[in-house]
């Protein structure tokens, strides 16, 4: 199957400082990307979704200025958190859709982000 | 508004037994897909097994089964032969079928069920 890969697979940062996470799809165009958070023992909560080369679409509740995402190629997402928060701590993750038509998601291995 | 609902926080198995995990959900829509995750200690997500909306045949997967009821809205998953390796959170999700791009086509995931097999 594709490959997305996620980078780094954990980050310690100190609060205040931003840290940018990138999402690769390896062997595929990914047009859409998504970006989910994931406290421990819960479900993945998304966050946006990234288009290429276009804006990102947020969901309700989350800070456009606080996670800024950039996805400026069919095969890489960013997503920087911005002056980070020990509350920013937590496990985030991405997926990309295949091309159209392709119903599987594919996931990267995720990023613990941590802000001390 | 599409919604997955898991109503079992947490599952314990023994190891060789089946067991059955359940997920339903509600939507409007007539094209769609479904999907059981697995997601390990490593929390990498795994697909387990995927069920399109129009298919009146139900998935099946090596050991994994689902179990599909359009009218009800309902999809469980059925692992059997359990081994120590299926312990995990397993995420019951849906998504739109027709393909319009960007975010109506994400994923829309249960709260998850925490699976311990037992040896």
């Amino acid at each position: 199957g594709a490959v997305v890969s996620q980078h780094p697979s954990w980050v310690i940062c100190k609060s205040g400082t931003s840290v940018k996470i990138e999402c690769r799809s390896l062997d595929f165009q990914a047009t859409t990307m998504f970006w989910y958070r994931q406290f421990p023992k819960q479900s993945l909560m998304l966050m946006a979704t990234s288009n290429e080369g276009s804006k990102a679409t947020y969901e309700q509740g989350v800070e456009k200025d606080k996670f800024l995402i950039n996805h400026a190629s069919l095969t890489l997402s960013t997503l920087t958190v911005t002056s980070a928060h020990p509350e920013d701590s937590s496990f985030y993750i991405c997926s990309a859709n295949g091309l159209r038509g392709n119903t599987e998601a594919f996931f990267g291995q995720g990023t613990r982000l941590t802000v001390v | 508004a599409q919604t997955v609902t898991q109503s079992q926080p947490e599952m314990s198995v023994q190891e060789a037994e089946t067991v059955t995990l359940s997920c339903t959900y509600d939507t409007s829509e007539s094209d769609y897909y479904l999907f059981w995750y697995k997601q390990p200690p490593s929390r990498q997500m795994i697909l387990v097994i995927r069920q399109e909306a129009y298919k009146q045949q139900n998935a099946t997967e090596n050991r994994f089964s689902v179990n599909f009821q359009k009218a009800a809205k309902s999809f469980s998953l059925k692992i059997s032969d359990s081994q120590l390796g299926d312990a995990a959170m397993y995420f019951c999700a849906y998504r739109n079928g027709r393909y319009y791009g960007g975010a109506t086509n994400k994923l829309i995931f249960g709260t998850g069920t925490l699976l311990a097999v037992q040896p």
